[in-house]
């Protein structure tokens, strides 16, 4: 197993358009998690995932996000109708428990 | 809110210094974990700290966690030019859900 992958690595779109990011976990690991985060903070929580169950969204997961995971294995993200404040890195991790996540290289999306 | 507060957010010393990096809250964690996070890449784990009062040693990096599991530093002995990149903290959230909390994080720059 070679961690966590995110693909792609980095994304440039226009306002306004829709787009995917993909998520495949350590495939032992039954959690999974997205978070986001901008230049000079910490990440911030997005969504989790217990096997192919949404067990949690952050209220900063707006109507124009959405997550799945279907059959519980790899998981996407899609962001609808970007705006300029979307623009952040999207990491994803997984775990098996509690003790510390797996994070993939995270994908770095630009809305000009 | 919970919120994590990391101090302090920039440091620059000269390698051989040592240096104390600390991380604050309100709240009661499960556990908390430290990162080091490279730019354009995603936060590796350091380590893990779940009883209160519990000191860990990684090479020269010294991990402590509060008695009253509220708070945490990171202590690193003779800083290297290696040792340059973003230390990030992060409490578990009680719940068993493994949602964490990050700190907005403290960059370290050591000079040769």
């Amino acid at each position: 197993d070679t961690g966590v992958s995110q693909d792609p690595r980095h994304k440039i779109t226009k306002r306004g358009q829709n787009v995917t990011f993909r998520c495949d976990p350590i495939s032992e690991h039954n959690r999974l998690y997205w978070y986001r985060q901008t230049l000079g903070q910490g990440p911030e929580f997005l969504t989790y995932f217990q096997n192919e169950a949404q067990l949690e969204k952050s209220r900063l997961l707006s109507d124009r996000f959405s997550a799945e995971r279907p059959k519980g294995s790899f998981s996407t993200l899609e962001i609808q109708r970007t705006e300029q404040g979307d623009s952040a890195m999207y990491l994803c991790a997984s775990s098996s428990t509690e003790d510390g996540y797996t994070f993939g290289s995270g994908t770095r999306l630009t809305v000009v | 809110t919970q919120l994590l507060e990391q101090s302090p957010q920039f440091l620059s010393i000269q390698e051989g210094e040592n240096l104390t990096v600390y991380c604050n809250s309100s709240s009661v964690f499960s556990s908390l974990q430290w990162y080091r996070q490279e730019p354009g890449e995603g936060p590796v784990l350091l380590v893990t700290v779940v009883t209160g009062g519990e000191v860990k040693k990684l090479k020269r990096l010294t991990f402590q966690f509060g008695d009253a599991r509220k708070d945490s530093s990171l202590h690193i002995t003779a800083a290297q030019p290696g040792d340059t990149g973003l230390y990030l903290c992060a409490g578990a959230m009680p719940g068993n859900t493994g949602k964490l909390i990050f700190g907005q994080g403290t960059t370290l720059q050591v000079k040769p």
